[in-house]
């Protein structure tokens, strides 16, 4: 069965603290990983694909890398302002089902000032 | 255009109401999608739209209908619902390998 399990759920960092969140997957194939960041009662704001193991991307204080089995969410120097449920999504593939993506179920980052 | 609007942001309604979530996008995806989001859980896919066609709908209660009139624009017709359907109603789009991108949301209290 594929699924997606993101460690910690919560993490509470003081300003400046650098820090990885993790995405595992099990999944028949990869067709495409996804990082969401999500502000308490809005939608999920897009933040990168990545493709296949060992492509990176980068954004400003983020960073995410993907290997074969699990991907990172790297935040560097992170502000208050970063705080927000990170959420991990995988597109298997081939796919059983047309267009649909596996969520995890998100870590809560808390930046403290 | 880069984004999903969603309308409207707030919604409450009675159990014996009917009401329709819109959603719009001119981003020329082809595909459109409907999640309910309970507090602190990830998205749950209700339904997809490929191509204006219903694609994929995960056993949803019929007190929810979906609707796609064009490429641009899905609705989700509500009526009869439960307290347990209060949750944040997501609407999505994508060009499958491109990641999706989510509007605000509609906020559902039924009362």
């Amino acid at each position: 069965e594929d699924q997606v399990t993101q460690s910690p759920e919560a993490l509470r960092l003081q300003e400046g603290e650098s820090s990885s969140l993790n995405c595992s997957y099990t999944v028949s194939g990869l067709r495409g990983l996804f990082w969401y960041r999500q502000d308490p009662g809005k939608g999920p704001e897009f933040l990168f694909t990545l493709y296949s193991a060992g492509e990176e991307k980068e954004k400003e204080r983020l960073k995410a890398t993907l290997t074969k089995k699990e991907s990172f969410l790297h935040i560097t120097a992170p502000k208050p302002e970063d705080s927000a449920t990170y959420l991990c999504a995988v597109h298997p593939n081939p796919m059983n089902r047309d267009d649909k993506i596996i969520f995890g179920k998100g870590t809560r980052l808390h930046i403290l000032p | 255009d880069t984004e999903v609007t969603q309308t409207p942001k707030h919604l409450v309604m009675g159990m014996t109401n009917k009401k329709s979530l819109k959603c719009e996008q001119h981003m020329g995806h082809r595909a459109m999608y409907w999640y309910k989001q309970k507090a602190k859980k990830p998205p749950e896919l209700m339904f997809v739209y490929s191509y204006e066609k219903l694609s994929i709908n995960e056993s949803v209660p019929s007190r929810f209908s979906p609707e796609c009139p064009n490429s641009s624009l899905l609705n989700l017709h509500l009526h009869a619902l439960q307290p347990e359907d209060s949750a944040l109603y997501l609407c999505a789009s994508s060009q499958l390998d491109y990641g999706y991108t989510f509007g605000s949301g509609t906020r559902l209290t039924v009362v």
